[in-house]
């Protein structure tokens, strides 16, 4: 299995540019998470999808975030437009969730993001 | 999602010392995760406690979670450059999300 896999794993922008990160699950996995982490602020959960439905995107900072997923086996997160205090490492997660109780969330290597 | 504490934030310690990081929270938690992460790394899971009580052994590695479902502790025994990391708490609730608490920064000095 490839495990999760994002892209790009680095991008350097400017701000004012859209940003575009991409994350593609564990094959079966029903459950994906996007997760921000800072020195600052640690790990934050900003958005979490179950069969492609967006659960719960209380944690997306404000209007220039979006994320979407069209299909089982991809998600976006977009920011639009980008600034400085967007730079971070921007991970995605999937997991197998069934029943009542979470099961483990498996990562991906992590896009980190610096906007000039 | 909910929160909780995580102590210490940094832990230096000499390779074979012992280590323990404890998570608390001021309200029951449904189940706690425990991940580590590696410097310029990923968070990968360990460890999934469900039970009052319960305590699950993983090697050199102990997780306990307290009786009353408020707090639990990862301990170390002997620790090994290989245990470089921050390790960190995750409880999860109902939701099905789960929201990571602040991470203890392990440096082991060899």
């Amino acid at each position: 299995d490839a495990g999760v896999i994002q892209s790009p794993r680095h991008e350097v922008t400017e701000m004012g540019q859209e940003v575009t990160l991409r994350c593609k699950p564990i094959s079966g996995h029903n459950s994906l998470f996007w997760y921000r982490q800072t020195m600052m602020r640690g790990l934050e959960l900003l958005i979490y999808f179950n069969n492609n439905v967006p659960i719960d995107d209380s944690g997306m900072p404000e209007d220039r975030f979006s994320a979407k997923m069209p299909n089982a086996s991809f998600s976006t997160l977009k920011i639009q437009p980008s600034e400085p205090r967007d730079s971070a490492v921007y991970f995605c997660a999937s997991s197998p969730t069934s029943g009542g109780t979470n099961e483990k969330l498996f990562f991906g290597s992590g896009t980190q993001l610096s906007v000039l | 999602g909910q929160q909780v504490m995580q102590i210490p934030q940094y832990q230096h310690v000499q390779e074979g010392e012992d280590f323990t990081t404890y998570c608390n929270s001021s309200t029951t938690l449904s189940n706690i995760q425990w991940y580590k992460q590696r410097p310029g790394g990923h968070p990968v899971f360990l460890i999934q406690l469900v039970k009052s009580g319960e305590v699950k052994k993983q090697k050199r590695l102990t997780f306990q979670f307290g009786e009353a479902k408020k707090n639990s502790s990862l301990h170390i025994t002997a620790t090994q450059t290989t245990d470089v990391g921050t390790y960190f708490c995750a409880p999860s609730g109902s939701a099905r999300q789960l929201t990571f608490g602040s991470g203890t920064q392990l440096t082991v000095l060899p």
